[in-house]
């Protein structure tokens, strides 16, 4: 069983729409970092979590520590938005690598 | 503000061959990590370093190796090149000192012919 769980695999949505992307993780962690990458692409760093909430634009990632959960969400979801989002965990000593999920692969249809 | 670079970002190699690639951190950060992600394949975390050693091992194939130099950059040497090497290999840097937050670089994508 992958330690870093994400859910849906793809996701196909409409322009405008408000899009949810799920990771649960099994072990313990001191940050949660959600991923972005483009078809061929680098990844670039979208937020980096230990609690709470962020938000960034029309970008939102909230992380319950309790539950071993945390959501990103996407308003107003535009094609650009097109992308692979990859949740991934540093482990208790915060120097550890990345443990990364299977990503959720997102489709904004105009 | 200055990003993580990759060189080269593309490379293509025939079987059997040797690639060097080369990742330059963040000025100021001391540790470097070498991920490996596959076509389709989520990311795996290969070796990392911090102040010009060793600190974590994952699964580096013995015929790589990686250093990194006293300007903080790090190398990645492949030799005997398979045709699975083919995959986007990309680095992140960070602080040692500094809570968590790794940055990525573009990655070079190696294909072996």
């Amino acid at each position: 069983k992958n330690e870093v769980e994400q859910s849906p695999q793809n996701l196909t949505a409409q322009e405008g729409e408000f899009i949810t992307i799920n990771c649960s993780y099994s072990v313990g962690i001191s940050a949660l970092h959600w991923l972005q990458q483009h078809p061929g692409g680098g990844i670039v760093s979208l937020f980096m979590l230990s609690s709470g909430k962020k938000k960034h634009g029309r970008l939102i990632a909230t992380i319950n520590i309790q539950e071993k959960h945390s959501s990103l969400h996407i308003t107003a979801s535009h094609p650009r938005d097109s992308a692979v989002y990859i949740c991934a965990v540093s482990m208790n000593s915060g120097n550890t690598p990345l443990v990364f999920g299977k990503g959720t692969r997102l489709s904004v249809i105009a | 503000a200055a990003g993580v670079i990759q060189s080269p970002r593309h490379l293509i190699k025939e079987k059997r061959e040797t690639a060097t690639l080369k990742c330059y951190p963040i000025p100021r950060h001391d540790t470097v990590y070498w991920y490996q992600q596959g076509p389709g394949q989520d990311p795996q975390f290969l070796i990392s370093f911090y102040e010009k050693m060793q600190s974590d091992k994952g699964s580096i194939p013995d015929r790589f190796s990686a250093q990194q130099f006293s300007d903080y950059h790090s190398e990645l040497n492949m030799s005997s090149l398979e045709l699975g090497d083919s995959a986007l290999y990309f680095c992140a840097s960070k602080r040692q000192v500094t809570y968590n937050e790794q940055f990525f670089g573009p990655g070079t994508r190696l294909t072996v012919l």
